[in-house]
């Protein structure tokens, strides 16, 4: 069974700071791995994902994240937080064969001017 | 091209009155997902079509919900009766259902259930 861990509900930065939001998986198999950004009153929108290719993974807005495989860890980053940051990131796994997400809690960004 | 279109997005009823919620995927897209977010939480499937064809709906709670989708398209998830517990953001997705991938999904703005 697959699970994952945001650590961190909520995480405040300035703007231009460097974004650390963080995300730690379990998986008994090789698992792929998203993360989705859902801005208020909306649906969740796909930022990257990893599907066993490269472990440095760029998505849209300037995020990236890298695939640790012997920290289990998938954490999101961004080098300067723009105001239009500020929204929920949610941390996914699913796995090869299967059609399930699991989606961790949540990460609600806050960017500070 | 068009994304996944719910509707209605904002729905404030009683409990114990009947509620649905429809859900139009990408076009071309056979498998569809019904999600539920409760507040603070990361969405949950409820259940998941391929084409017309029911294949997981173990997190579905039978005993008041139901859904459908008729011809493998556009499906409808029903509340009856509803009750406080069910307020939440219903949420639907879709994506190819490519035997093997990672079969990325695709998500609506999600339906504001809100049960007094």
């Amino acid at each position: 069974a697959q699970s994952v861990t945001q650590l961190g509900s909520h995480v405040s930065v300035s703007e231009g700071a460097l974004v650390l939001l963080r995300c730690n998986y379990s998986s008994s198999v090789p698992p792929y791995l998203f993360w989705y950004v859902q801005y208020p009153n909306q649906g969740l929108q796909l930022l990257l994902k990893y599907t066993s290719a490269a472990t440095l993974v760029k998505g849209i807005n300037g995020f990236e994240a890298e695939f640790k495989k012997s920290e289990t860890s998938f954490h999101l980053t961004k080098p300067s937080a723009h105001m239009s940051d500020a929204a929920e990131y949610f941390c996914a796994v699913s796995t090869s064969g299967t059609y399930k997400y699991i989606f961790g809690t949540g990460t609600r960004l806050k960017v500070l001017a | 091209e068009a994304g996944v279109v719910q509707s209605p997005r904002y729905k404030i009823i009683e409990k114990k009155q009947p509620v649905a919620f429809w859900c139009n995927p990408i076009s071309g897209h056979n498998t569809l997902y019904w999600y539920r977010q409760n507040l603070g939480q990361g969405p949950e499937l409820l259940i998941r079509y391929e084409n017309e064809e029911a294949v997981d709906d173990s997190q579905l709670p039978k005993d008041r919900f139901s859904a459908e989708r008729l011809k493998g398209v556009d499906s409808t998830l029903k509340i009856q009766p509803a009750e406080l517990g069910d307020s939440a953001v219903y949420l639907c997705a879709s994506s190819l259902g490519i035997a093997g991938s990672y079969n990325e999904q695709f998500f609506g703005p999600g339906t504001r259930l809100t049960v007094l």
